[in-house]
C-alpha cells in the first residue's frame, strides 16, 4: 500500500516555462514533507520542505504547495531550466514508535527542453 | 553540503560472493540509513541506526546485514550475493536523528551493485 504516491513517472516541459510536479498521500498524519532531486547515478539531494502548519515555501526558483485536506502537494519551478532535469523524489514523514521515519514516492522524472 | 561518502560507485560480482558496501560521513550525525532504489521504484529503507551498537531492520525486508562500531561508519554487508540483490544501494543520515520533525536526509551517491 502505498502511502506517497506521484503518479506522473515522466514530464516534460520547455526551457523558461513552469514545470509542476504532484504528489498525493494517503496518511493524514504525516506532518513535513520533503522534495528530493536525484541524478543517474548519484544519490538524492535535498530541494526543499515544508511543514504542515503551512501551505506554502518557497525558496528562489522552487515553490511548494501544501493542501491538506486533499492530502496533497506541488513543487513549481520556475523558470525551469535544462539543468533541472532530473528525477524528483517526494517524501513525507510521521513519528513511528518514538522517531520520525521517511516514506518516499516512486519519482517523476523530469526533461527541460532546451 | 553533505559530507557522506559511499564506495564503490559501481559494482559488478558474481553470484555467492560476499560483498561490503562502505559508508561514511564526517558530520557526526546520530542517525545513518540504508535505503535501497531499483529503477522507477521509491526508495526503500533496508536498515538504520540511532547510534553506535544500534541497529534496526527498516520496513522491506532485506537478507543484508549492517553494523555501527563507530558513529561515523555504516557499512552494508551481502553474504552470498545474487542476481536478484541487483539495485541502487543509497546510505543516508540525518543530524536530528528522527527526533524532532523539521529535519532532512543527506544521502551518499550511491552504489549501483550488478550480481551476475
Amino acid at each position: 500500500d502505498q502511502q506517497v504516491k506521484q503518479n506522473s513517472p515522466s514530464l516534460s516541459v520547455q526551457e523558461g516555462r513552469i514545470s509542476i510536479l504532484n504528489c498525493d498521500y494517503t496518511n493524514s498524519m504525516f506532518d513535513y514533507f520533503l522534495w528530493y532531486k536525484k541524478y543517474p547515478a548519484e544519490g538524492p539531494t535535498f530541494l526543499i520542505s515544508i511543514s504542515s502548519i503551512k501551505d506554502k515555501n518557497e525558496d528562489g526558483r522552487f515553490t511548494v504547495f501544501l493542501n491538506k485536506s486533499a492530502k496533497h502537494l506541488s513543487l513549481h519551478i520556475v523558470p525551469s531550466q535544462p539543468g533541472d532535469s532530473a528525477v524528483y523524489f517526494c517524501a513525507a514523514s510521521k513519528l513511528t514508535s518514538g522517531t520520525y521515519k521517511y516514506i518516499f514516492g516512486t519519482g517523476t522524472r523530469l526533461k527541460v527542453l532546451a | 553540503e553533505a559530507d557522506i561518502y559511499q564506495t564503490p560507485r559501481y559494482l559488478v560480482i558474481g553470484t555467492g560472493k560476499k560483498i561490503t558496501l562502505e559508508c561514511s560521513q564526517t558530520m557526526g550525525h546520530d542517525k545513518m540509513y540504508w535505503y535501497q532504489q531499483d529503477p522507477g521504484m521509491e526508495l526503500h529503507l533496508i536498515h538504520y541506526s540511532y547510534g553506535v551498537n544500534s541497529t534496526e531492520k527498516g520496513d522491506l525486508s532485506s537478507e543484508s546485514t549492517v553494523s555501527r562500531i563507530r558513529t561515523e561508519h555504516f557499512p552494508l554487508t551481502l553474504e552470498s550475493a545474487r542476481p536478484s540483490h541487483t539495485s541502487q544501494y543509497l546510505c543516508a543520515s540525518s543530524e536530528l536523528g528522527g527526533r524532532t520533525t523539521n529535519e532532512k536526509l543527506f544521502f551518499g551517491s550511491g552504489t549501483q551493485l550488478s550480481v551476475l
